[in-house]
Order: structure tokens, then C-alpha cells, then sequence
């Protein structure tokens, strides 16, 4: 399996644009995650999906962010209009079915964004 | 409020040596800890898991501890390696039925050669 693929890598854009991250989660897993990697803040939880449903978008910051999850192998995360504060690694990770939250998450390489 | 906390300083030591990091946190009852490992431009890549009822793990060079009572996870890695400069994170289960783990900030090792 080629693991938990992100694109794009990086991206750059200005104050107000709309930025889209894709992933494509490893293929059998039920659970698929995004998080957010800042210096100040470490490695934040966004929102998670089981069976691309949405279960918990908590620690979605604001309303200019939103997650999709159309079908098992693709979920999406918008911003909004993007901000200079958004900038951060925007990662994406998915896990196997389990009864109980044991299993261990398995991390895509990344999105690395910057908003100018 | 809940809290993760792992040593901010880099752990800079002597290839061969073993390297001990540290996981702290308060007023959470985990059920399970685990540790991964994050290398610069890359994702967390899990490493260990280790349950309540347990004391410690072991995974070849690795090491993991888990008190309950101190509230601390500590995680060794004997005969250490340059290869194992990394940043290392600890994380927790969130108590409830919930899927989520909370991350710690990371400790960064550097093993001289």
C-alpha cells in the first residue's frame, strides 16, 4: 500500500484565497483524521471521520474551515478565506476499524501551507 | 484543564548511549499512551502503544513505561543511533468513547555520532 497520500505538498497563496487539501486515506481503513502542526500550538486535531461521516469537527478553528469526506478513499479540507494565521502543516491520517480507540494512526507527509 | 507536557529542549547525547524522554500529564486518566516518532518534513510515524494495566513495553531497542500514579510515560532508546535523531511525541487517548488522541509538543533528540 502506498500509504496515506496528500497532495498538494506545499502550497502558497495570498490573504482571502480559497485552499483546498486532498487525501486519500489507506485503502480498508474506517477512520480518517485531520490535524493541524504549528510550532506554538504542536499537532492539533481538526475533525475525524468514521466511515466518511463526520464525528467530531471540535477543533475546527473557525467557520472559514470545512471538511468533506465524499466516499472512502478521498476527504477534502477548505479554507475560506485562507489567513496569514493559517499557516501551518495540515496533515491527514487514518486508521483501521476498532472497537475502542487503541489503533494506532497512520500519517499522510503532509500539506505545508503558507498564506501570505 | 488537561494537560500534555514532554521537555521542550532538544536531548543531545553520545551514540551509544541510551536516550530517556519524558512524558508528563495531569488531570487525564488515559486508558492507552503511545509514542511516535517525526522526522523534519514528515508525518508522525507510530512506534508503540502502551495500555493502563500496563507497566512497560518493549519493541527491540525500545523501551516504553507507563505510571499510572506519577502521572509519566517514559520512553528509552538503548544503544542509541544518529539514525534515531528525531522528534518524538507522546499522546493520549481523550477518556471518553470518543476516537481522539491529544499529542504532546514533542521532544527533539540529537545523537552524536
Amino acid at each position: 500500500d502506498a500509504g496515506v497520500i496528500q497532495s498538494p505538498r506545499h502550497e502558497v497563496t495570498e490573504m482571502g484565497q480559497e485552499v483546498t487539501l486532498r487525501c486519500k486515506p489507506i485503502s480498508g481503513h474506517d477512520y480518517l483524521f485531520w490535524y493541524r502542526q504549528t510550532m506554538m500550538r504542536g499537532l492539533e486535531l481538526l475533525i475525524y471521520f468514521n466511515n466518511n461521516v463526520p464525528i467530531d469537527d471540535s477543533g475546527m478553528p473557525e467557520d472559514r474551515f470545512s471538511a468533506k469526506m465524499p466516499n472512502a478513499s478521498f476527504s477534502t479540507l477548505k479554507i475560506q478565506p485562507s489567513e496569514p494565521r493559517d499557516s501551518a502543516v495540515y496533515f491527514c491520517a487514518s486508521s483501521l476499524r476498532a472497537g475502542a480507540a487503541q489503533e494506532t494512526q497512520y500519517f499522510g507527509p503532509g500539506t505545508r501551507l503558507l498564506v501570505l | 484543564s488537561q494537560k500534555i507536557e514532554q521537555n521542550s529542549e532538544a536531548l543531545n547525547i553520545q551514540e551509544g548511549k541510551t536516550a530517556t524522554l519524558t512524558c508528563n500529564y495531569t488531570n487525564y486518566s488515559p486508558a492507552y499512551l503511545q509514542w511516535y516518532r517525526q522526522d523534519p518534513g514528515r508525518g508522525p510515524v507510530f512506534l508503540l502503544l502502551i495500555r493502563e494495566n500496563e507497566k512497560e513495553k518493549r519493541k527491540e531497542r525500545l523501551k516504553v513505561t507507563f505510571d499510572t500514579t506519577l502521572k509519566q510515560s517514559l520512553f528509552h532508546i538503548t544503544a542509541s543511533q544518529p539514525a534515531d535523531s528525531a522528534t518524538y511525541l507522546c499522546a493520549l487517548d481523550m477518556m471518553d468513547s470518543s476516537y481522539k488522541l491529544i499529542f504532546g509538543s514533542g521532544t527533539r533528540l540529537l545523537v552524536r555520532p
